[in-house]
């Protein structure tokens, strides 16, 4: 079975810092999709990032970036500066690749409040 | 583009009173599915439709019916709601297809917020 921990529940940091929300995962396949998803007050839920398990590359997106790491089985993400915008419930997830069948597991989410 | 569609945006019921929760997308995407957010649980699945004319159980599917209508529908019904079913409810929509850069990325509908009294 697939299971995604994400272990901060809430921060809190003051405009401008640097901030890293830890996403830990769980699966016995080799093939998989991770993502992070941002769902700020307003509820909705915006996608931000697909990461395919062949690609351990660094992506680096404006302030925002992701760290993967299969050794250790995580996809962190850094917002660095961060603004009062990007207060909001993160959430990262992890579907197994390829099959209809295959359903997107979730994170309980993140809460990053960042005051001005 | 709407994306996923879902109706209603609020609703407030009696125990005990029925509903349905409608979503349609219009990206032509094979699976849909029906998720429950609710405070430090994140998003829990409660049933999926991998393709038209098949639907399954997720993580949490007591109490709830679904039906895949056509392509671009997919409803969840609840028939007797009690109040732990008050909850924020997510439709989204996926397609598999190869080379799309949006392939296996979920779309979300806005979310249908349900109180149960």
């Amino acid at each position: 079975a697939q299971k995604v921990t994400q272990a901060q529940t809430e921060i809190s940091v003051v405009e401008k810092e640097d901030v890293t929300l830890d996403c830990v995962y769980e699966t016995r396949d080799t093939t998989y999709y991770l993502f992070w998803y941002k769902q700020p007050p307003s509820g909705e839920l915006v996608f931000l990032i697909r990461r395919n398990s062949f690609d351990e590359q660094n992506e680096i997106s404006g302030r925002y970036s992701w760290n993967f790491q299969k050794s250790t089985s995580s996809f962190n993400f850094t917002i660095t500066a961060s603004q009062v915008v990007d207060s909001a419930v993160y959430f990262c997830a992890l579907i197994l690749y390829g099959g209809a069948t295959n359903k997107l597991i979730f994170g309980t989410g993140t809460l990053l409040a960042v005051q001005p | 583009n709407a994306g996923v569609t879902q109706t209603p945006k609020f609703q407030v019921l009696k125990t005990g009173q029925s509903m349905t929760l409608q979503c349609a997308q219009d990206m032509n995407h094979n699976s849909m599915y029906w998720y429950r957010q609710d405070p430090g649980m994140g998003l829990r699945l409660i049933y999926y439709s991998a393709s038209e004319g098949t639907t399954d159980k997720g993580e949490v599917p007591n109490g709830y019916n679904v039906s895949r209508l056509n392509k671009r529908e997919f409803s969840l019904r609840l028939e007797s709601a009690a109040p732990s079913q008050t909850s924020v409810y997510f439709c989204a929509s996926r397609t598999l297809t190869s080379g799309s850069s949006g392939a296996n990325v979920l779309t979300f509908g806005a979310g249908s917020r349900l109180t149960v009294l």
